[in-house]
């Protein structure tokens, strides 16, 4: 199984719908969550940290269940802009407060007029 | 803000050249990272370095050296190049206290080996 599982897509969704991803992790262990947003030919950037009571920064919600170990990303009324690539990340610390940094393979959204 | 800087975007190489790919990080963080993306196959991590003058393997380190002399420069080295490694290779940079620090990205280098 892998450490950090998502589904690749491509989600296509119109203009203004709601669209929600999931990624699941494998480590119990793990401490922290983050989504990331890669465009084409890009490097990833930050969108969002993801703590444990959910939490939501303008049209994204982020989610973490740990009992089920899973992490969502939720987006509301989608623009064209939101069109990208999506990437949950997983962190655990390691031996000497080290971290151990784990992606998935992402998600390809793509948002149609 | 954070500037990860890899001063090489790209590159096209021989089969057998020795390849030298550097990243600067301006932010004084003790991680840094070399990453590989392939379409497919997501992000893979090839080396690590929690510190000056250390350096751990990741999940791909076959065919990869890395030199840590500084603080703020990782380098990613290829001894002899292949066309398997042919891909955009990504630089990070992340703090180290605690699990939960943001990882900062370079724009990317892309090698294309022939």
């Amino acid at each position: 199984r892998k450490e950090v599982e998502q589904d690749p897509g491509p989600f296509n969704v119109p203009e203004g719908a709601t669209v929600a991803f999931n990624c699941t992790y494998s480590n119990s262990a793990s401490q922290s969550f983050f989504w990331y947003r890669q465009d084409c030919r890009k490097e990833p950037k930050l969108l969002m940290s993801v703590y444990s009571s959910g939490n939501e920064d303008g049209r994204f919600t982020a989610q973490l269940n740990r009992a089920s170990q899973y992490i969502s990303l939720l987006i509301r009324d989608s623009k064209l802009s939101d069109s990208a690539t999506y990437l949950c990340v997983v962190n655990e610390r390691v031996g000497g407060g080290y971290q151990k940094v784990t992606f998935g393979i992402g998600t390809k959204l793509q948002v149609i007029p | 803000d954070v500037k990860v800087t890899q001063s090489s975007r790209y590159l096209v190489k021989r089969t057998g050249e020795k390849v030298f790919l550097e990243c600067v990080q301006d932010m004084d963080h003790e991680n840094m990272f070399w990453y590989r993306q392939d379409p497919g196959l997501g992000l893979r991590l090839i080396y690590f370095s929690y510190d000056v003058k250390m350096k751990e393997k990741g999940d791909i380190p076959e065919g990869y050296s890395v030199s840590r002399e500084k603080k703020e420069r990782f380098s990613l080295i290829l001894e002899s190049a292949s066309t398997n490694q042919t891909s955009m290779y990504l630089c990070a940079s992340s703090p180290r206290t605690g699990a939960g620090n943001t990882i900062y990205f370079g724009e990317g280098s892309w090698l294309t080996v022939v």
